[in-house]
């Protein structure tokens, strides 16, 4: 069955940091793959995605690369700031069946 | 509006209660999906309802009741629920053309049951 494994937190950084979070994930075929993030007292936004491998998904300076050969979709910030502290979630779903598989989530937080 | 909309954001329940959460989504959207997220724990996916019809119940206890009368909106029912079920109850929807569409969340309704 598919599955996801992301790194586990908590992860605390200051401000300007670099921040990388492991995903890799099980799945037959050719999954889609995703990285939502949750703000305090929110429900879950899509940060960025990739549908193919070698995609490269990025949004409000978040990256992340589809990589097939390594089953693997790290989540990277070059420079992070405090308005980044959240939950970070890996998810896949798979070509056939349009369900999600979500990892544990990471914990992040950032400090001035 | 726009997005996934649910009501209430927070509820506070006896475990003698009947209460309900209502999600909308204004997105067009054929699938509808319940998931409950506790703390220290994975998110767990409930239910699915594609075009109305109920196609998931990931052995969900038979105190929470979904209906879907309509592809946008979709209800959790509640009664007799335990402390154990206090938790944030999270709505999503996507369209199902073909697969791997994104899914989008609501805000959640923060349960405590007491």
């Amino acid at each position: 069955g598919n599955s996801v494994t992301q790194m586990e937190g908590p992860v605390t950084l200051s401000e300007e940091a670099f921040l990388t979070i492991n995903c890799t994930y099980t799945a037959t075929g050719y999954p889609s793959l995703f990285w939502y993030v949750q703000y305090p007292g929110e429900g879950l936004q899509l940060l960025l995605k990739a549908t193919k491998a070698d995609d490269k998904g990025s949004n409000k300076g978040f990256e992340a690369t589809y990589r097939k050969e390594t089953t693997s979709f790290h989540l990277e910030k070059g420079s992070v700031q405090v308005s980044d502290s959240a939950v970070y979630f890996c998810a896949l779903s798979s070509n056939n069946d349009y369900k999600l598989s979500f990892g544990a989530g990471t914990t992040v937080t950032v400090r001035a | 509006e726009t997005g996934v909309t649910q009501t209430p954001r927070h509820l506070v329940m006896g475990m003698t209660n009947k209460k309900s959460l209502k999600c909308e989504q204004h997105l067009g959207h054929n699938a509808m999906y319940w998931y409950k997220q506790s703390a220290k724990k994975p998110l767990e996916l409930m239910f699915v309802y594609n075009f109305k019809e109920q196609t998931e119940n990931n052995s969900v206890p038979s105190r929470f009741s979904p209906e879907c009368p309509n592809s946008s909106h979709l209800f959790l029912h509640l009664h007799t629920l335990q402390p154990e079920d206090s938790a944030l109850y999270l709505c999503a929807s996507s369209q199902t053309s073909g697969t791997q569409e994104t899914q989008y969340f609501g805000p959640g309704t923060r349960l405590l049951v007491l």
